[in-house]
């Protein structure tokens, strides 16, 4: 039973353009969301993060939203650039458990 | 210093070698994991340790032995393991109380 879920594989977008990246989950006790990206053969590196108390957290040009009642997330950059390409994780931990749940990952692909 | 620092980079070891894969934080963490990453999944958690102690082992074969010797350090011994282990190893750390991992570059094993 896969708790977060990204399901799209892949994402083209225009440089310059909004890139904009889904979650969705599953265990109503997800209380803490987080961006990873990931390139090639290197550990994922944290983008941003938000709080269930919160709907939205901005970071320069990476924005995360927070749906509860949809159980939704999604992070938005804007502007595109080419440097963004690479995968996107979302993950979900759960209060008092610190272990991260991992979706499967969307490529995004910044086209110039 | 806000790295995690994983030696070595690259490892190649037959089926009978035994091998340490090697990880270190000093941003006074004190949760640490090890996580496996094969192509085009997302990282997969093996083990936690908390203020040094082993707290999670999602049933990783008994070939995968962690060590955590202090808090700034975390090694993982490998001995007699097969082809398909061969992955990204990918150590992390965080506070405790919750936010973002921080990861390091990983170890590319393969196993021959």
């Amino acid at each position: 039973d896969q708790q977060v879920k990204q399901n799209s594989p892949s994402l083209s977008v225009q440089e310059g353009r909004i890139s904009i990246l889904n979650c969705d989950y599953t265990n109503s006790m997800f209380d803490y969301f987080l961006w990873y990206k990931k390139y090639p053969a290197e550990g994922p590196t944290f983008l941003i993060s938000i709080s269930s108390i919160k709907d939205k957290n901005e970071d320069g040009r990476f924005t995360v939203f927070l749906n509860k009642s949809a159980k939704h997330l999604s992070l938005h950059i804007v502007p595109s650039q080419p440097g963004d390409s690479a995968v996107y994780f979302c993950a979900a931990s759960a209060d008092s458990n610190y272990q991260l749940i991992w979706g499967a990952g969307t490529k995004l692909i910044i086209k110039p | 210093d806000t790295e995690v620092t994983q030696t070595p980079k690259h490892l190649v070891m037959g089926m009978t070698n035994k091998k340490s894969l090697k990880c270190e934080q000093h941003m006074g963490h004190r949760a640490m994991y090890w996580y496996k990453q094969k192509a085009k999944k997302p990282p997969e958690l093996m083990f936690v340790y908390s203020y040094e102690k082993l707290s999670i082992n999602e049933s990783v074969p008994s070939r995968f032995s962690p060590e955590c010797p202090n808090s700034s350090l975390l090694n993982l011994h490998l001995h007699a393991l097969q082809p398909e282990d061969s992955a990204l190893y990918l150590c992390a750390s965080s506070q405790v109380e919750g936010g973002g991992y921080t990861f390091g570059s990983g170890t590319r094993l393969t196993v021959v």
